[in-house]
């Protein structure tokens, strides 16, 4: 079946630092990537999302290529911002509107 | 601003109760809502799928006379907790997806249940 494996947090990073989140997939055929940011006391946002393979999707300066050679959409930022702090979620399209989601990573950005 | 909106935002409530959550999206009609659950530290976990004018289908698992889902119009979804007991305490979180097949979906801010 399908999953998503993230990288266990909570990550906590100083502000200006270079951010990396890890996600793998397991899944059938080539599903859509994305990264949901979920703000404290917000409901999960889109932050970016790639639909085939070397496919980059990035906003707000963060990036995430979409490797289908290792399984992988790994999110990453050159340099966080203390507003960053969230918690993200890594998903993919297991049918035409239904995504299945990682375990959310705690990212806290410090002053 | 939010397109989905989550009522209430947090409840507790005896246990033997029954909660009712609402999920509407605002500015936009959906025709299909979804409702997750969430653990501590864990991911969501799709609970059912709403549809609005049939009956809601319900993912592997969860109990369809516990967890009672309407779709009485095109931009409102409920679930209703039944006799409610603390192992029902989660989050849950209801989502729409966008109208525009990009495979997006709109979440509510999440209802937080304690049952004591």
């Amino acid at each position: 079946g399908n999953s998503v494996t993230q990288m266990e947090g909570p990550v906590t990073l100083s502000e200006e630092a270079f951010l990396t989140i890890n996600c793998t997939y397991t899944a059938t055929g080539y599903p859509s990537l994305f990264w949901y940011v979920q703000y404290p006391g917000e409901g999960l946002q889109l932050l970016l999302k790639a639909t085939k393979a070397d496919d980059k999707g990035s906003n707000k300066g963060f990036e995430a290529t979409y490797r289908k050679e290792t399984t992988s959409f790994h999110l990453e930022k050159g340099s966080v911002q203390v507003s960053d702090s969230a918690v993200y979620f890594c998903a993919l399209r297991r049918s035409a509107r239904q995504l299945t989601f990682g375990s959310g990573t705690q990212l806290t950005v410090l002053p | 601003g939010a397109v989905v909106s989550q009522h209430p935002s947090w409840v507790i409530c005896k246990s033997g109760t029954s909660v009712k959550i609402e999920c509407r999206s605002l500015d936009f009609q959906a025709t299909t809502m979804f409702w997750y659950r969430q653990f501590p530290k864990q991911s969501l976990m799709l609970m059912a799928t709403s549809n609005e004018g049939s009956k809601a289908t319900y993912e592997q698992g969860v109990e369809k006379d516990k967890f009672l889902i309407n779709h009485a119009s095109l931009t409102l979804s409920t679930l209703t907790v039944t006799s409610a007991h603390p192992e029902d305490s989660s989050f849950y979180i209801c989502s729409a997806p966008s109208g525009r097949n990009t495979g997006e979906l709109f979440f509510g801010e999440g209802s937080r249940l304690t049952v004591l």
